[in-house]
C-alpha cells in the first residue's frame, strides 16, 4: 500500500506556457502533500506543503503566483507552473503523508517525479 | 533554523564491505528519523525509519539513533554495486514535515 502516482512523468513545453502536474495517492487518503523540486546533482528542495481544502504554505523564495497548488481532495494535488521559462526546467516530485495508520505521521510516500523541460 | 547535516561524499566502498552513513540533526524535538535512497533520475524511496534510541535492523541495513548526541547513522552490510545511490537522512518536524539533509553519495565498487 501507500502508492503515489504523478502525471505526466515527463513534459516538454515552450517558454511562456503553463504546465500542470498531478499527484495522486492511489490507495490511501493523504493528510498532507508536499511538492519538491530537484535540479541536476542537487538536493531535494521543498517548495510547498498543501493540505486538502486549505491554501498551500510556500517555502521562502518560492513564488506562489508562479507555482499554483490546488489540493482539491484527499487523494489529489496539482502543481501548475505558470508562464514556464527554461530556468523552471527541473525534476518535480510530490509526496504524501497518510491519514491514520501510519507508523509515523512524518513518513512521506514519494511519487515517481515529473521531469519538466522548458524550451 | 532546523537542519540535518550529512557528508556529501562521495563515499566509496568495495563490494562486500560495510558502508557507514552518518547524519546529525539540530532539532531536539524531532521524534522520528528516516533514511531514503535515491537513484539518479528517480525519486526517493524509504529504506528505514527509527524513533527509539539504539539500533534497528532490517536485512542488510541497520539504523542507529543516539538522541543525546543528535546523531543518526545507517550501516549497509555486504554492500553491493546496486546500493550505489544517494542516501538522504531526514528528521521529522513538528508540522508533520520532514527536514532533509543534502544526501551522501555512495559508490560501491565491484
Amino acid at each position: 500500500g501507500a502508492v503515489v502516482s504523478q502525471h505526466p512523468s515527463w513534459v516538454i513545453c515552450k517558454s511562456g506556457t503553463s504546465v500542470k502536474i498531478e499527484c495522486r495517492s492511489l490507495d490511501f487518503q493523504a493528510t498532507t502533500m508536499f511538492w519538491y523540486r530537484q535540479f541536476p546533482k542537487q538536493s531535494l528542495m521543498l517548495m510547498a506543503t498543501s493540505n486538502e481544502g486549505s491554501k498551500a504554505t510556500y517555502e521562502q523564495g518560492v513564488e506562489k503566483d508562479k507555482f499554483l497548488i490546488n489540493h482539491a481532495s484527499l487523494t489529489l494535488s496539482t502543481l501548475t507552473v505558470t508562464s514556464a521559462h527554461p530556468e523552471d526546467s527541473s525534476f518535480y516530485i510530490c509526496s504524501a503523508t497518510r491519514q491514520g495508520g501510519a507508523r509515523s505521521k512524518n513518513e512521506q510516500f514519494f511519487g515517481p517525479g515529473t521531469r519538466l523541460t522548458v524550451l | 533554523q532546523k537542519e540535518v547535516e550529512q557528508n556529501s561524499g562521495p563515499l566509496s566502498v568495495p563490494e562486500g564491505a560495510i558502508a557507514s552513513l552518518n547524519c546529525t540533526y539540530s532539532d531536539r524535538g524531532s521524534q522520528s528519523f528516516f533514511w531514503y535512497r535515491q537513484y539518479s533520475g528517480k525519486s526517493p524511496e524509504l529504506i528505514m525509519f527509527i524513533y527509539s534510541n539504539g539500533d534497528k535492523e532490517d536485512g542488510r541495513f541497520t539504523a542507529q539513533l543516539n538522541k543525546a548526541s543528535q546523531y543518526v547513522s545507517l550501516l549497509i552490510r555486504d554492500s553491493q554495486p546496486s546500493d550505489s545511490a544517494t542516501y538522504l537522512c531526514a528528521a521529522g518536524g513538528s508540522q508533520g514535515n520532514l527536514i532533509f539533509g543534502k544526501g551522501t553519495k555512495l559508490s560501491v565498487k565491484p
